[in-house]
């Protein structure tokens, strides 16, 4: 078993659509979750940056984790194509050691 | 935030010679930067951790003698691909991790497209 899991899509929603990215973990030593958004043919930009559980939000994103399920969303709200990209989760336990997932890979169709 | 710049964007070299692609921390000491490769649609592969002043960890699989990394100043680490053949053709991307309190946050350069004909 992996140990972060993310669907890598494609996932193609309509412009103007709430977007929910997720990912799961079986690590429970995991304590700081990040998202990064990747552009094609560029290096991921840190999106989102939590420190154990709950929410929190930065404009159209909210980050949700939830440590009992090892569970962790990425809301975007009215998407825009601007938003199409790859999105990546990453999580780590406070070492240097950061564990990514596979990303997920949106379309938002104008 | 954090800064993290990697230069060249883009590099073509003939097959067989090295060529070496640098990551620098703008705004921050790192002391640990890492160094990934990635395939066309396909996900972050870490290579090797690096760390000031001592010698690079490699994941398994990847051989040290034919991408040498370097970590030589608390901003800059550099990775030479060394003896190029056109299967090292990749998106070569370095990031650098903070220390506290943003715990371990990573960022990443903009990546170096390498091209070996």
């Amino acid at each position: 078993q992996k140990e972060v899991e993310q669907d890598p899509g494609p996932l193609s929603v309509p412009e103007g659509a709430i977007v929910s990215l997720n990912c799961t973990y079986s690590n429970s030593a995991f304590q700081y979750f990040m998202w990064y958004r990747q552009y094609s043919r560029k290096g991921p930009e840190l999106l989102m940056y939590t420190y154990s559980s709950g929410n929190k939000e930065d404009g159209r994103f909210t980050a949700q984790v939830d440590k009992s399920s090892k569970y962790i969303s990425l809301f975007i709200r009215d998407s825009q194509p601007s938003d199409s990209a790859t999105y990546l989760c990453a999580m780590g336990t406070g070492g240097f050691k950061t564990i990514f997932g596979a990303g997920t890979r949106l379309f938002v169709k104008a | 935030g954090a800064v993290v710049s990697q230069h060249p964007s883009r590099v073509i070299c003939k097959s067989g010679t090295s060529v070496k692609i640098e990551c620098r921390s703008l705004d921050f000491q790192a002391t640990t930067m890492f160094w990934y490769r990635q395939f066309p649609k396909k996900s972050l592969m870490l290579m090797a951790t690096s760390n000031e002043g001592s010698k690079a960890t490699y994941e398994q699989g990847v051989e040290k003698d034919k991408f040498l990394i370097n970590h030589a100043s608390l901003t800059l680490s550099t990775l030479t691909v060394t003896s190029a053949h056109p299967e090292d053709s990749s998106f070569y991307i370095c990031s650098a991790s903070t220390t506290p309190p943003d715990g371990n946050t990573i960022y990443f350069g903009e990546g170096s497209w390498l091209t070996v004909v």
